[in-house]
């Protein structure tokens, strides 16, 4: 089933330090993973994506981390601004079916 | 990344009306979209699966008249709350696939229903 949390663990960042969001997913065969990022009353939007083939990928400031044998996920975001506070969700392929989203976390980012 | 649109934004209704929900692709066909709900500080939830011209997937526990789904092309789906009660008040997320396995899912904008 999915993943709906109860409440959501936040992150708190002084602006212009690192963040450093974790997940465990939990289906090892997963090969596809996504990270989100939702403002208040908006839709997820697209991150940063990686595939099981990659323990890493990097992007415009941020940077996904994958272990698989553990089966965490984390998202790095260097520089932290005021902009990225916002709620950031990982999420899973689940066998080219669907995604299964995990239960999120609010980074706050401390002025 | 592929752009996903979701109409309307926001919407109140009177208890026993229905509304319709639109989730549109605006540049790539979707064969599959997905429609989610969302509570406050809690994570997203699958409703179902919409399918191009055919039925819907429900998730466990979601009623499939209460909540219609129908994706006639393959660039809208749509999704109409029948005689929504106020318990039905959320957020509604629709997202579709760019191709198939290991590519990416984008969401639309949401749509807050209030049912007074």
């Amino acid at each position: 089933g999915e993943s709906v949390g109860l409440h959501l663990p936040t992150l708190s960042v002084q602006e212009g330090d690192n963040s450093i969001i974790n997940c465990a997913y939990s289906n090892s065969a997963s090969d596809y993973f996504i990270w989100y990022k939702q403002e208040s009353g908006k839709g997820p939007q697209f991150i940063i994506d990686i595939r099981s083939n990659m323990d890493k990928r990097q992007g415009q400031r941020v940077t996904v981390l994958l272990n698989k044998t553990v089966k965490h996920l984390s998202l790095q975001i260097a520089a932290t601004q005021p902009g990225d506070s916002a709620v950031y969700f990982c999420a899973e392929d689940n066998y080219g079916q669907n995604f299964v989203f995990g239960p999120g976390t609010r980074l706050s980012v401390l002025p | 990344g592929a752009v996903v649109s979701q109409h309307p934004s926001w919407v109140i209704c009177k208890s026993g009306t229905s509304v319709k929900i639109e989730c549109r692709s605006l540049d790539f066909q979707a064969t599959t979209m997905f429609w989610y709900r969302q509570f406050p500080k809690q994570s997203l939830m699958l409703m179902a699966t919409s399918n191009e011209g055919s039925k819907a997937t429900y998730e466990q526990g979601v009623e499939k008249d209460k909540f219609l789904i129908n994706h006639a092309s393959l660039t809208l789906s749509t999704l109409t709350v029948t005689s929504a009660h106020p318990e039905d008040s959320s957020f509604y997320i629709c997202s579709a696939r760019v191709g198939g396995r290991n590519r990416g899912l984008f969401f639309g904008e949401g749509s807050r229903l209030t049912v007074l």
